[in-house]
């Protein structure tokens, strides 16, 4: 079946400094790009998403990029505070479901 | 408020006697999910429905049960709970093809 890559599996970045999380999948059919943020023992929660037709997406210091050819996606994230600790997931869309990488845990170090 | 809602949040329960987490949602989503989640693991589907009355398995259904009579209502169901379904578990809703609200999770311990 479908599958996600997701690199790398633990970040960790000083405080302040930028995090780049990226994600690989093989349908070329998937249109659609979210972002999940789970912080220990709560649900995960949609922090970003971008659909096929969009190559770049900003909300404040998050950014998602799409690049539909190499069928890769990153979620960037700049100026990161403490409360961007915790573990980030990737998916994507295949037959109407949600595919799901395996999760990034980012640390921030103070 | 827009919400996805599970019940019980915490259950300790022992091997053998049957359990139903509920989950129900208030957004009128066609799609419905069950997801486990333990250490290490990520998230593995369970079971999923693309609507009323049309019911799925996931990647590990396993022991699990699920019922979507109702648009709102998707029950998880273990009719004989063990150790080894001792998880994190997670119901999600959305429309088709969109993003997932998740409930607020139930930890459950078979012991």
């Amino acid at each position: 079946g479908e599958n996600v890559e997701q690199h790398p599996s633990t970040l960790s970045v000083q405080e302040g400094d930028s995090a780049v999380i990226k994600c690989t999948y093989s349908d070329s059919a998937s249109n659609y790009f979210p972002w999940y943020k789970q912080e220990l023992g709560k649900r995960p929660q949609l922090i970003i998403d971008i659909r096929s037709n969009v190559g770049e997406k900003k909300d404040q210091r998050i950014a998602v990029t799409l690049n539909k050819t190499a069928k890769h996606f990153s979620l960037h994230i700049t100026e990161t505070q403490p409360e961007d600790s915790a573990v980030y997931f990737c998916a994507i869309t295949s037959n109407y479901q949600l595919i799901w990488g395996a999760g990034t845990k980012l640390i921030i170090k103070p | 408020e827009a919400q996805v809602t599970q019940n019980p949040r915490y259950l300790i329960t022992v091997t053998g006697k049957k359990l139903t987490v509920t989950c129900s949602q208030n957004m009128n989503h066609e799609y419905m999910s069950w997801y486990r989640q333990d250490p290490g693991l990520g998230l593995r589907q369970i079971y999923y429905s693309m609507n009323v009355e049309v019911t799925d398995k996931g990647d590990v259904p396993e022991g699990y049960k699920v019922s979507r009579k109702e648009k709102r209502n998707f029950p998880l169901i273990l009719e004989s709970p063990s150790p080894n379904q001792t998880s994190l578990y997670f119901c999600a809703s959305s429309f088709t093809g969109g993003g997932y609200t998740f409930g607020s999770g139930t930890r459950l311990t078979v012991v």
